[in-house]
């Protein structure tokens, strides 16, 4: 079945290093890949998404690409904030499949 | 717009137990999941709604766990008994539905705490 596995947490940067979490995913169908977020208390919001092989997404300084020949979609951030301490998922969703395939997360800590 | 409700926000029970669990989808949206999220399992799928209709039962969450659609508007998710490992926080999702593409919206989540 499909399967995606993320860097095990947690990962401590201090402010201004750079990110990166690596998301390698397995799937014999052509996924939808996401980046999700969780803050404390609240529930994972989507960072972005991208549909399509080779393109790339990013939000509020994060960026992934859709690597499909690596099967990966690692995030990265050039300079990351104490406010982006979070938990990261990053999920797949399958042409014609309703499941999203979740990877463990990884929590990341951000010291100043 | 508003987003995915759910309440109680926090909820303790004694084993044995009954608890009901309550989510109000984004208006609109055709998909509505549950999930129980762990430290050590992370997230797990309990039950899976498409318009209304329940397609996934949860598997081995079956013999205590049961959600229900009474509409569009409304599910809940009913545990009994409890049972001490049942303690996790329980997230309500909701999407759109019929896209590969479609995002789902959490709601803020419920943690359940069973004594």
């Amino acid at each position: 079945g499909d399967s995606v596995t993320q860097t095990e947490g947690p990962v401590t940067l201090s402010e201004g290093t750079s990110l990166t979490v690596n998301c390698s995913y397995e799937t014999k169908q052509y996924p939808t890949l996401f980046w999700y977020v969780q803050y404390p208390g609240e529930g994972p919001q989507l960072l972005f998404k991208v549909p399509k092989a080779n393109e790339k997404g990013s939000n509020r300084g994060f960026e992934a690409t859709y690597n499909k020949e690596a099967t990966s979609f690692h995030l990265q951030k050039a300079s990351v904030q104490e406010s982006d301490s979070a938990v990261y998922y990053c999920a797949l969703k399958d042409t014609g499949n309703y499941k999203y395939v979740f990877g463990a997360g990884t929590r990341l800590k951000v010291i100043a | 717009d508003a987003g995915v409700t759910q309440t109680p926000r926090h909820e303790v029970a004694e084993k044995g137990q009954t608890i009901i669990l309550k989510c109000e989808p984004v208006s609109g949206h055709n998909d509505l999941f549950w999930y129980r999220q762990t430290k050590i399992q992370g997230l797990e799928l309990l039950s899976y709604f498409r318009s209304k209709s329940l397609m996934e039962d949860g598997g081995a969450f079956k013999d205590r766990f049961k959600a229900e659609m009474l509409n569009s508007s409304f599910s809940t998710l009913k545990i009994q008994p409890t049972e001490p490992k049942d303690s996790a926080v329980y997230l309500c999702a909701s999407s759109l539905g019929g896209l590969n593409y479609a995002e789902q919206f959490f709601g803020p989540g419920t943690r359940l705490t069973v004594l």
